[in-house]
């Protein structure tokens, strides 16, 4: 079967770093795209990996190591809007893409 | 319209009634997708279309049905409302199924009683 971990929740203090990690199987391999979402909002796209390494948008910097089947998204300088679900998924070999249940960030002052 | 929108934004329906939640997209994106987010599970596909005239079936596809008439819009029906159906339904558009980003619709907040 296809699957994607992350952690349920995480807390993380304001102006530090915090890491949220995810692991899948999948059958096939398209991309990685992490989404942030807030609550009672849709998903907004993050970052895309499909090649290993770091992509790095300002605050916001993500990684992907296929052999391992396992990704990160690294946030720095952490804000109180930084408060969010971030979503994990995975685009199969169906184009489909696989979603994780998504890791809830608290950031506190 | 300024990318995707959707209706209604919430609904309280009684079990066996039928409900169409509507999709309408002004980006003409050939790919556009039904989800389904129940907490704590992660977004499960409904259904899909990769372009006008045609759909597939996603993970959870029974008691759903959709068709996709032209570009713009996408609505899905649930023909017979069962409590299980009680989620957050968002619908989604890509340029096509290979390209990365998917755009989301605000959601639809379905009770179903």
């Amino acid at each position: 079967g296809q699957n994607i971990d992350q952690p349920t929740e995480m807390t993380a203090t304001e102006g530090a770093i915090v890491q949220i990690n995810c692991t899948y199987q999948t059958s096939g391999f398209n991309g990685l795209f992490w989404y942030q979402q807030h609550a009672g909002e849709a998903p907004t796209f993050l970052s895309y990996n499909v090649l290993d390494g770091l992509e790095e948008k300002g605050r916001f910097s993500s990684f992907l190591s296929r052999s391992k089947g396992y990704s990160y998204l690294l946030l720095k300088e952490l804000q109180m809007k930084d408060s969010a679900s971030y979503l994990c998924a995975v685009k199969d070999s169906n184009y489909q893409l696989i979603w994780g249940a998504g890791t809830k960030l608290i950031i506190k002052p | 319209i300024a990318g995707i929108t959707q209706a209604p934004t919430s609904q309280i329906l009684a079990a066996g009634r039928r409900m169409t939640l509507r999709c309408t997209q002004d980006m003409r994106h050939n790919a556009m997708y039904w989800y389904r987010q129940d907490l704590g599970l992660g977004l499960r596909l409904i259904h899909y279309s990769n372009t006008a005239g045609t759909t597939g079936k996603g993970e959870v596809p029974d008691g759903y049905s959709v068709s996709r008439a032209n570009t713009d819009d996408f609505p899905l029906t649930l023909a017979s409302a069962v409590p299980s159906q009680t989620s957050v339904y968002f619908c989604a558009s890509s340029d096509s199924k290979e390209v990365n980003e998917q755009f989301f619709g605000p959601g639809t907040r379905l009770t179903v009683l």
